[in-house]
């Protein structure tokens, strides 16, 4: 079963409220990832998990709080967005972040909208 | 800054027609490449993996790489409406001993029936 899962589909949120985003893989890959991509622009990563412990965090901003409960599931938990944070967000995920040949797939995303 | 750099396009080809997309990357070290298809409003697919020098066929898809020019291509043989999408090329790059992939900014392919 090559496939990430994601809920919700659609998120519409006010800039005080709290949510959170989930990612849930059944392939038994170690690292996970979350992406945010504008429209018309490329994937940007977020944060890397690797073993179930971040790894890497592109410099994001503290309203967006990343989790890695077990190997399989990866939660964003979102407070205090601003509207310029609207994007879809990606989860994906891969057998092994230390290893060079290394495919992620990702999941269906989520449309994130804040008002 | 590590780049990759694709044609935004759009590229338009008619249907049945060989349509070539090119990427090149910036970071000599670079091992692993790959091409993501992505339908409008869609998360991306991957559609193709190539680590070595030369093509790797996989049916209607070719990708090509040239490390030595830092040079990597997708031909898509008998395109289809389909087939229209964004495709984005992406470069595996190590951070703090970490792999990750940097994309490019895509290049739209319309096939006209």
């Amino acid at each position: 079963d090559t496939e990430v899962t994601q809920t919700p589909k659609h998120l519409v949120m006010g800039m005080t409220n709290k949510k959170s985003l989930k990612c849930e893989q059944h392939m038994g890959h170690r690292a996970m990832y979350w992406y945010k991509q504008k429209a018309k622009k490329p994937p940007e990563l977020m944060f890397v998990y690797s073993y179930e412990k971040l790894s890497i965090n592109e410099s994001v901003p503290s309203r967006f709080s990343p989790e890695c409960p077990n190997s399989s599931l990866l939660n964003l938990h979102l407070h205090a967005l601003q509207p310029e944070d609207s994007a879809l967000y990606l989860c994906a995920s891969s057998q092994d972040a230390g290893d060079t040949y290394n495919e992620q797939f990702f999941g269906p995303g989520t449309r994130l909208t804040v008002l | 800054q590590k780049e990759v750099e694709q044609n935004s396009g759009p590229l338009s080809v008619p249907e049945g027609a060989i349509a070539s997309l090119n990427c090149t990357y910036s970071d000599r070290v670079s091992q692993s490449f790959f091409w993501y298809r992505q339908y409008s409003g869609k998360s991306p697919e991957l559609i193709m993996s190539i680590y070595s020098n030369g093509d790797k066929e996989d049916g209607r898809f070719t990708a090509q790489l040239n490390k030595a020019s830092q040079y990597v291509s997708l031909l898509i043989r008998d395109s289809q409406p389909s087939d229209s999408a964004t495709y984005l090329c992406a470069v595996n790059m190590i951070r703090s001993g970490y792999s990750t992939l940097t994309f490019g900014k895509g290049t739209m392919l319309l096939v006209s029936p």
